[in-house]
């Protein structure tokens, strides 16, 4: 059965970097999309972006420039790192596997099938 | 971005009875290069991780039960998530979410409790 498991410091002080691991077990990330959704206290779900098995990568325009992902396929792992935390950094950040398509331009994110359970993590001093 | 708008935020159901969740995208999600639509419906339980019920308008996830449908209304930006026969197991909040553009976005979420 397909596990997904972050890990990371549930702590992070402001203007530091958000480091966080995903690892992916009963499957591989082979061929697949490692992606990252957060959500805020209290709030809704923000898709962060998304790392492919073969580097590539998108991010969400929102988080500008501080937010920055790599797989390890040697490991069966994905990863985030987002800079310059504040307190809007505050979240669940949760990590998933989606599936690929093939349209005219070539591979795409698919569906989102798979979560893991999340981890918490607050941005204070 | 494409932003998502849900009705309503907060759905009283009795057991039994029948829910319907709307969806409401900015711009279409039909996709000119193949027709499909890009809109997805999860579900997050209390305490839980969200999970995956509908992909591509209207395909049911692995597992998930046949009283679970989602539609369109053909225009590309007006879905719905219908629920027939509600259980005490279908409470949490359901997400629309739409990958016909990136950015991915969610819609608020709907809350759906038993009466």
């Amino acid at each position: 059965q397909l596990q997904l498991h972050e890990s990371g410091p549930g702590l992070v002080m402001p203007s530091e970097t958000l480091s966080l691991t995903c690892s992916v077990s009963g499957g591989s990330i082979n061929t697949y999309y490692g992606t990252w959704v957060r959500q805020s206290p209290g709030k809704g779900l923000e898709w962060l972006g998304y790392i492919y098995y073969n580097g590539n990568s998108y991010y969400n325009p929102s988080l500008k420039s501080r937010v920055s992902m790599s797989v390890d396929t040697s490991k069966n792992q994905f990863s985030l790192k987002l800079t310059s935390v504040s307190a809007a950094d505050t979240a669940i950040y949760f990590c998933a596997r989606a599936t690929s398509r093939f349209t005219l331009s070539g591979v795409v994110m698919d569906f989102i099938e798979s979560w893991g359970q999340g981890t918490r993590v607050t941005v204070s001093s | 971005e494409i932003v998502m708008t849900q009705t309503p935020l907060s759905l009283p159901v009795t057991p039994g009875e029948s829910a319907s969740i709307s969806c409401r995208s900015s711009q279409s999600l039909l996709s000119r290069d193949d027709g499909n639509t890009y809109l997805d419906w999860y579900l997050q339980k209390p305490g839980q991780s969200p999970q995956l019920l509908i992909y591509m308008l209207s395909y049911r996830a692995s597992g998930v039960t046949d009283r679970i449908s989602g539609s369109g209304s053909g225009s590309g930006t007006d879905f719905t998530l219908r629920i027939t026969r509600v259980e005490a197991d279908d409470v949490g909040v359901y997400y629309c979410m739409q990958r016909a553009v990136f950015p991915c976005t969610f819609g608020q979420g709907t809350r759906l409790e038993i009466k």
